[in-house]
């Protein structure tokens, strides 16, 4: 069975103060591993798709990258508006299901 | 822009009265999902659709059927809601083939009273 960990389970930042996320995955042929932002109350909103170890993508203050075992989200010089709950999600094998991390609640403060 | 909608936004139903959901797209995409996703905790796939093909996950109660008229549309009935269904429901759909990032509605939240 496939097995998404995510770490911590919360982070709490001050502006400006860089920090990576974890997402540690067991699974047999993985498709893909993808993150997602999630603000409350509302449906998870795509960031990046990675395919391979060794990939890297990036999106403004947010940059991805894949291992064998795990993935980082690492946020540079992070702003209040960064402040999510932050989702990772692997898909394995033909399957379209993706099988997701608890997530990772991120707080930035001014 | 094209987009994953949901309706209504909010829904609130007593104890054992059926509810339906929807969720409608523009992406044109051949795979739409259900999840459901409790306070803190990671979505959990209720079923999916390839086309018209159903697939139910193992672990989802009777109680939640689906259905998909077309390639826009698609619905979760709940037909007797318990109080441990209140939660975010989330649609998103993929495109299938090789394109496997899905995209998210932004929820409909059911409250049981």
């Amino acid at each position: 069975e496939d097995q998404v960990t995510q770490s911590p389970e919360a982070l709490r930042l001050q502006e400006g103060e860089s920090s990576s996320l974890n997402c540690s995955y067991t699974v047999s042929g993985l498709r893909g591993l993808f993150w997602y932002r999630q603000d409350p109350g509302k449906g998870p909103e795509f960031l990046f798709t990675l395919y391979s170890a060794g990939e890297e993508k990036e999106k403004e203050r947010l940059k991805a990258t894949l291992t064998k075992k795990e993935s980082f989200l690492h946020i540079t010089a992070p702003k209040p508006e960064d402040s999510a709950t932050y989702l990772c999600a692997v898909q394995a094998g033909g399957d379209y299901k993706l099988s997701f991390g608890a997530g990772t609640t991120v707080t930035v403060r001014a | 822009d094209a987009m994953v909608i949901q309706n209504p936004r909010y829904q609130v139903t007593q104890f054992g009265k059926p509810v339906t959901l929807s969720c409608s797209q523009t992406l044109n995409h051949n795979v739409m999902y259900w999840y459901q996703q409790k306070s803190s905790q990671a979505p959990k796939l209720l079923f999916h659709y390839y086309d018209k093909d159903f697939n139910n996950e193992a672990d989802t109660p009777d109680n939640f059927q689906s259905r998909r008229p077309n390639t826009s549309f698609c619905f979760l009935d709940i037909r007797s809601p318990g109080l441990g269904d209140a939660a975010m429901y989330l649609c998103a759909t993929s495109g299938g083939g090789t394109s496997y990032e899905q995209y998210f509605g932004p929820g409909t939240r059911l409250t049981v009273t």
